[in-house]
């Protein structure tokens, strides 16, 4: 299986700052297709997984250009600039590119 | 608007069976991927499995591809989960999942007690 890991954020994060979230698979996410099979999602508290970012760098339907993906094969990082209220919850990495289909632990965003 | 509503949760004791139903509505539900993912309480996201349109290909998380099953219902537009040896392990919420375009319902909760 494809091990996702997720780093921490220095918590809290002030409100209007930028914060970054990486993630690491121990596997390339990267097909000769050229694209990068990782998702991004947000859980915010008592709400379910929502998906902010899909092929490693596009913005799912609706979701706020703060939120940015990038990365190589196997290295990945999700930015949020402007952090305000309502981006505080859990986010997750995930890759699909093979199966099973693997999530990271999660990170954490609390805002100051 | 694509809703997926998941149903069939609750209490049940240890070793016992429970089948999961998700009811899918404002999308062609015979056209997608679905899945099941799972959060134990306070834990991150446990991806269960895929069931494709037809249901000729199903993939499991290997740990529990002995006790569960994804099942569908094309006409029903029902996605299934059936879950068998409960152990205390298996509580957590269950979320029903059109796969691929980040649509997930609000998610059941199983307890597994005595």
């Amino acid at each position: 299986d494809i091990v996702m890991t997720q780093g921490a954020l220095p918590n809290p994060v002030p409100s209007g700052e930028s914060a970054s979230i990486t993630c690491q698979s121990s596997k390339s996410l990267l097909h000769s297709n050229g694209k990068t099979y990782l998702n991004w999602y947000l859980q915010r508290p008592g709400q379910s997984p929502q998906l902010l970012i899909y092929w490693m760098s596009t913005r799912a339907s609706g979701v706020s250009d703060r939120f940015s993906g990038s990365g190589s094969g196997t290295d990945f990082t999700l930015k949020i600039s402007s952090v305000e209220a309502e981006d505080v919850g859990v986010y997750y990495c995930q890759q699909f590119l093979e199966y099973p289909r693997t999530f990271g632990g999660g990170t954490k965003l609390e805002l100051k | 608007e694509v809703k997926l509503v998941e149903s069939g949760g609750g209490l049940v004791q240890p070793g016992r069976s429970l089948k999961l139903s998700c009811a899918a509505s404002g999308f062609s539900f015979n056209d997608y991927w679905m899945g099941w993912v799972r959060q134990a309480p306070g834990k991150g996201l446990e991806w269960i499995g895929e069931i494709n349109q037809d249901s000729s290909t199903i993939n499991y998380t290997p740990s529990l591809k002995d006790k569960f099953t994804i099942s569908r219902d094309n006409a029903q537009n029902t996605l299934y989960l059936q879950m068998s040896k409960l152990g205390s392990e298996d509580t957590a919420i269950y979320y029903c999942a059109r796969a691929g375009t980040g649509h997930w319902g609000q998610g059941v909760m199983v307890t597994v007690s005595s």
